[in-house]
């Protein structure tokens, strides 16, 4: 069974903070993505990674930024953490797309509950 | 128009009977389509996923794609309770998935 992990369930931190959110995923997947999951506005792309230092920005990047140093490893960093980055995160992994399908099913961890107070 | 819509419901089903769960999508390039169940305040499992028009059937659980008609419908036959949940349409835009905002599913005991 695919695997995704993420470093906490729940976390709360102050405005201004730097902020860490991990994922490790433990089936050699290629691609690994970062949302935000907010009441009403469903889940929303923040960056996604097709390999090992590479990064492409989701449909709202703005405030975030993302580290892929190992393959299994994808962190989600807050630069200067504000109240409206108050969310649950969620990380998820899928091998990668081809022609035919364009993209595999992505497999997610459990989330994270940010709040920034 | 939204890439892919979905009626936010909830959406009520004796339990027992047949929920039929529907999505819409807006690029016809589109190739794969998923369905996720998201259980409240968990993350989203996958349940099926579908490449090929026609029907798709895993245990009680059917998938039916049209892309003609750009439409792909999630049935669960004899609902249970368990059934409970938001289901997640999501279809891929190049090599990334765009999710529907969800419908809200209740199995009426």
């Amino acid at each position: 069974d695919v695997k995704v992990t993420q470093s906490s369930r729940y976390l709360v931190k102050r405005t201004g903070e730097k902020v860490f959110l991990e994922c490790v995923q433990d089936m050699d997947h290629e691609n690994m993505f970062w949302y935000r999951q907010d009441p009403g506005l469903g889940l929303r792309l923040i960056y996604f990674s097709y390999d090992v230092k590479m990064k492409e920005k989701g449909d709202i990047p703005e405030g975030y930024s993302v580290s892929r140093e190992k393959k299994e490893r994808f962190s989600l960093i807050l630069e200067s953490a504000s109240t409206n980055q108050t969310s649950m995160y969620l990380c998820a992994s899928s091998p990668r797309g081809g022609e035919e399908v364009g993209s595999y099913e992505q497999y997610f961890g459990p989330g994270t509950r940010l709040t920034v107070t | 128009q939204k890439e892919v819509e979905q009626n936010s419901g909830p959406l009520s089903v004796p339990e027992g009977a047949i929920a039929s769960l529907n999505c819409t999508y807006s690029d016809r390039g589109s190739q794969s389509f998923f369905w996720y169940r998201q259980y409240s305040g968990k993350s989203p499992e996958l349940i099926m996923f579908i490449y090929s028009n026609g029907d798709k059937e895993d245990g009680r659980f059917t998938a039916q794609l049209n892309k003609a008609s750009q439409y792909v419908s999630l049935l669960i036959r004899d609902s249970q309770p368990s059934d409970s949940a938001t289901y997640l349409c999501a279809v891929n835009r190049d090599d990334k998935i765009i999710f529907g905002k969800g419908t809200r599913l209740h199995i009426l005991p």
